[in-house]
């Protein structure tokens, strides 16, 4: 499979926790974004990086989240201190800088809950 | 602000009958529009984006700046267009964040 993957697929943790998210973009795709999706709302902007640099962060990207994508090909979402309101849907895209550079490819999601 | 909405959270159609998902945005400049759908148990996939004014899966979305509109319409539903749809702007240039509307899940029955 070539597409987005993202891991874990699903994560469960207890309130005050740390997690860790892993996204691998499709080989060679230049940008990489972060969304959060809550139920019955559409995925929400985090953060977005071209190459290694992050270009910018959502206002939604608290302190308490921190996004890296040292080497420019994976990228890894962490979330310290977890609370409630922080279970949600992490999706994870990727998009090339040239050509189809407006299509988004997004990954199957992990699914974060907070107890 | 940048903002999209999508006004009705479902909509139910018999098969073969037209279909039409509204989207309305609110952006100072000149977005590019998408609809992106995700079908059940797979991922969210772009469905088309405006600029390329083409048809997919009998989809089609008209930019109205004018009422600041990009409807998704499709003349005759199929069974296989059940799905959540998300309609979603991006800033002029592309390559940036997606902004999406909170979806509209499609039924369409037998």
């Amino acid at each position: 499979d070539t597409g987005v993957s993202q891991d874990p697929r699903h994560k469960i943790t207890k309130r005050g926790q740390n997690v860790t998210f892993r996204c691998d973009p499709i080989s060679e795709h230049n940008r990489l974004y972060w969304y959060r999706q809550t139920l019955g709302q559409g995925p929400e902007f985090l953060t977005y990086f071209q190459n290694e640099a992050q270009l910018e962060k959502s206002r939604l990207l608290s302190d308490r989240f921190s996004a890296e994508r040292p080497k420019g090909s994976f990228s890894t979402l962490e979330i310290q201190r977890t609370e409630q309101g922080d279970s949600a849907m992490y999706l994870c895209a990727s998009s090339p800088q040239q050509g189809m550079a407006w299509e988004q490819f997004f990954g199957p999601g992990t699914r974060l809950t907070v107890l | 602000a940048q903002r999209v909405t999508q006004p009705e959270k479902l909509l139910s159609v018999f098969k073969g009958a037209p279909v039409e998902l509204k989207c309305n945005y609110s952006y100072s400049g000149s977005p590019e529009l998408f609809w992106y759908v995700q079908y059940s148990r797979q991922r969210l996939q772009l469905l088309l984006r405006h600029i390329s004014r083409e048809s997919i899966k009998g989809f089609t979305a008209d930019l109205n700046k004018g009422e600041t509109s990009f409807h998704l319409k499709k003349p005759f539903a199929q069974e296989e267009d059940s799905a959540m749809y998300y309609c979603a702007l991006t800033p002029q240039g592309g390559s940036e964040k997606l902004v999406f509307g909170k979806g509209t899940k499609l039924t369409v029955n037998p």
